[in-house]
């Protein structure tokens, strides 16, 4: 079965500060990972995926195979970053289970 | 423009009534999606499809019903509304091939007094 951690529920930075969301996953298999995004009173939206290696809005996510786990990392937040990240996992059968969230949280 | 739409935004009904969430999406996507989701918390897989006449139990065992008879309609259905059924349902769908990523709608929020 594919199942996504991610540990923190709310995770509270100053503006500046790096921030580093953890997702940890446990698939048998080579998975899709991807990280969504929902800012307030807006759709759940993609914000990276693990194939393509880019940073968007300032944010990378490597995959780590040997850790099983895909942190989202930026090196300095802002308050516009505030919003809820959820990381997802595909595997067999094209089935997407996303894990439980972490409130980010960017102090002024 | 290429969309998912979610009908009804919010719903606020009886215990016990019959009720149908509508998800339609203008993409040609094969793959579509149902979760529940208290506002800000977890999202609960319930049913998903992977095209015309499939449809999957998902993660979350849920009293709702889905059908598939449309590739771009992927309806949800309650047949006796209760009050624990009170939650956001969000309508995703996925194109064909590898990391595709989904496509939210903007949810039905869903209140069952």
């Amino acid at each position: 079965a594919q199942r996504v951690t991610q540990p923190e529920k709310l995770l509270s930075v100053f503006k500046g500060a790096p921030v580093e969301l953890k997702c940890n996953y446990s698939y048998s298999g080579s998975p899709e990972l991807f990280w969504y995004v929902q800012y307030s009173r807006q759709r759940l939206q993609l914000l990276l995926r693990h194939i393509s290696r880019e940073s968007i809005k300032g944010f990378t996510a490597d995959l780590n195979k040997g850790e099983t786990s895909f942190h989202l990392k930026k090196p300095f937040a802002q308050e516009e970053d505030s919003a809820m990240y959820y990381c997802a996992i595909s595997g067999g059968y094209q089935k997407v289970t996303f894990g439980t969230g972490t409130k980010l949280q960017v102090i002024p | 423009e290429a969309d998912i739409y979610q009908t009804p935004r919010y719903l606020v009904i009886g215990t016990g009534k019959k009720i149908t969430l509508e998800c339609s999406q203008t993409m040609g996507h094969d793959k579509m999606y149902w979760y529940q989701q208290d506002p800000g918390m977890e999202l609960h897989l319930i049913h998903y499809s992977y095209g015309v006449n499939s449809t999957e139990k998902g993660d979350l065992s849920s009293e709702s019903t889905v059908s598939r008879i449309r590739t771009e309609h992927f309806p949800l259905t309650l047949e006796s509304a209760r009050p624990s059924h009170t939650s956001q349902y969000l309508c995703a769908s996925r194109g064909t091939g590898l990391y595709q990523p989904q496509h939210f709608g903007d949810g039905t929020r869903l209140s069952i007094l």
